[in-house]
């Protein structure tokens, strides 16, 4: 069964950095993209970047490109998203999420996110 | 960047009724066009893509249809667990974009 686990809720202040973590299980990690999309309070969904795990290649969204910085670890199955300096209006949930084979590349799995909130 | 826009932004409906979503891209997106469903408090989750295929698990009243710039999402009954915001998405250019979502609503 394929899953992406993310870690925990986070309370940041302003300024500080972050890195939160996608961990993919059931499936060749490796072998499948990992994206992240960012949903801010009662708001849509917004594509931030993508990362093959491969290889490291990695594109962002014109929007967050230079905001954030996706990595990942391939000895151990993670995705990262990380941030330098923290501002409020990075406080959002973010996903994680897997395209699957059968689909031709449609993002089927999905991390269950994670709670980002920045506060003074 | 491709923009989706979709329509209406709130549906409001009975049990039963069918339900017609839009989704209009800004320039074609050829078949790289997909639906997800996120219910309150729910990751999102994939529902048709490359217009009119069903995922896994997703029942047969939800089809998809259209081409080039104009989308559709049909409930063709609409069941209280579809309420929901549904988002269609295109990955044709990079950055891949999401319409701003149909809420769905049980009347």
């Amino acid at each position: 069964e394929v899953q992406l686990v993310q870690s925990g809720a986070e309370v940041k202040k302003p300024g500080e950095s972050l890195r939160i973590s996608c961990k993919g299980s059931g499936y060749a990690f490796t072998s499948y993209y990992i994206g992240w999309v960012r949903q801010m309070p009662g708001q849509g969904l917004e594509w931030m970047g993508i990362i093959y795990p491969g290889d490291s290649d990695t594109r962002y969204s014109p929007s967050f490109q230079g905001q954030v910085t996706i990595s990942a670890d391939r000895s151990i199955s993670t995705a990262y998203l990380q941030w330098s300096s923290l501002k409020a209006s990075d406080s959002a949930i973010y996903y994680c999420a897997s395209p699957a084979a059968y689909t031709g590349g449609w993002w089927a799995f999905w991390g269950q996110g994670t709670l980002v909130t920045v506060s003074s | 960047e491709i923009v989706l826009t979709q329509s209406p932004a709130t549906l409001s409906l009975s049990p039963g009724e069918k339900a017609t979503l839009s989704c209009r891209a800004s320039q074609s997106v050829g078949s790289f066009l997909a639906w997800y469903q996120q219910k309150p408090g729910q990751a999102p989750r994939l529902l048709i893509y490359g217009i009119s295929n069903r995922a896994s698990g997703i029942p047969a009243r939800f089809s998809g249809s259209g081409s080039g710039t104009d989308f559709t999402l049909t409930f063709s009954s609409l069941e209280p667990e579809d309420v929901a915001v549904y988002y269609c998405q295109q990955r044709r250019n990079w950055p891949w974009t999401f319409g701003h979502g149909t809420k769905v609503e049980i009347k």
